[in-house]
């Protein structure tokens, strides 16, 4: 079974748009990352959650930690064609020097 | 600055020959590194994490290995690449909490 569920899997917004990306743990979360790809290129590391209720944000784009519900939602404002790409999450789920693990992304494109 | 570095780029390899794919780390001593496969709607895949030189967990047993010959470099190897062997391979350290990827390696295998 999957730990770590994305939704959607892909996204199509209109330029100016807001959206929302969720990240959902089957386990405790120690540790929530999300990460940016562009096809065919490296992840480049966005934003750390670690707290419950802890909350980040760069530039447009917000992301929040549910500890509770473990669980952590990206929200980008205002859309550009510049945040089209895929979006991953990835979960320390086990408190320890241990690798990360991730959902399966989300892709989202941004239409004009 | 930490900067880490993926080699070759794109791989265009024949079923059953070998591969060797490089992956260095600058600006840091004594990195965790990873191995990734992304494939198509797979999302990524763990295959091999070093806590330090010479140390290898093996998360999927497979036709691949890996080893680290220096704290900052990471190789992925095989003797005979499968078909299924295609897709895109990261690298990633941390030293920490989070972790940071490499630019990957586009391997195809025909």
């Amino acid at each position: 079974s999957q730990e770590l569920e994305q939704s959607p899997q892909s996204l199509i917004v209109q330029e100016g748009k807001n959206l929302t990306i969720n990240c959902t743990s089957s386990k405790t979360l120690y540790g929530l990352y999300w990460y940016k790809q562009k096809y065919g290129e490296g992840l480049i590391f966005l934003m750390m959650l670690q707290k419950g209720g802890e909350e980040k944000s760069h530039e447009k784009i917000t992301a929040k930690l549910d500890e509770k519900k473990q669980q952590s939602s990206l929200h980008i404002t205002a859309s550009q064609p510049s945040h089209a790409g895929i979006y991953l999450c990835g979960a320390d789920i086990y408190s320890g020097n241990t690798p990360l693990v991730f959902g399966k992304g989300t892709r989202l494109s941004v239409i004009a | 600055s930490q900067t880490i570095h993926q080699w070759p780029a794109t791989l265009v390899q024949p079923v059953g020959s070998p591969l060797s794919l490089e992956c260095t780390v600058e600006g840091t001593s004594n990195p965790n590194l990873y191995w990734y496969r992304q494939a198509a709607g797979r999302g990524l895949q763990l295959l091999f994490y070093s806590v330090g030189i010479g140390q290898i967990s093996s998360e999927v047993p497979q036709n691949l290995s890996a080893s680290r010959p220096q704290d900052r470099q990471f190789i992925l190897s095989s003797k005979k690449l499968l078909l299924s062997d295609s897709g895109f391979y990261l690298c990633a350290w941390s030293t920490g909490s989070a972790q940071y990827f490499g630019p990957g390696t586009r391997l195809t295998v025909l």
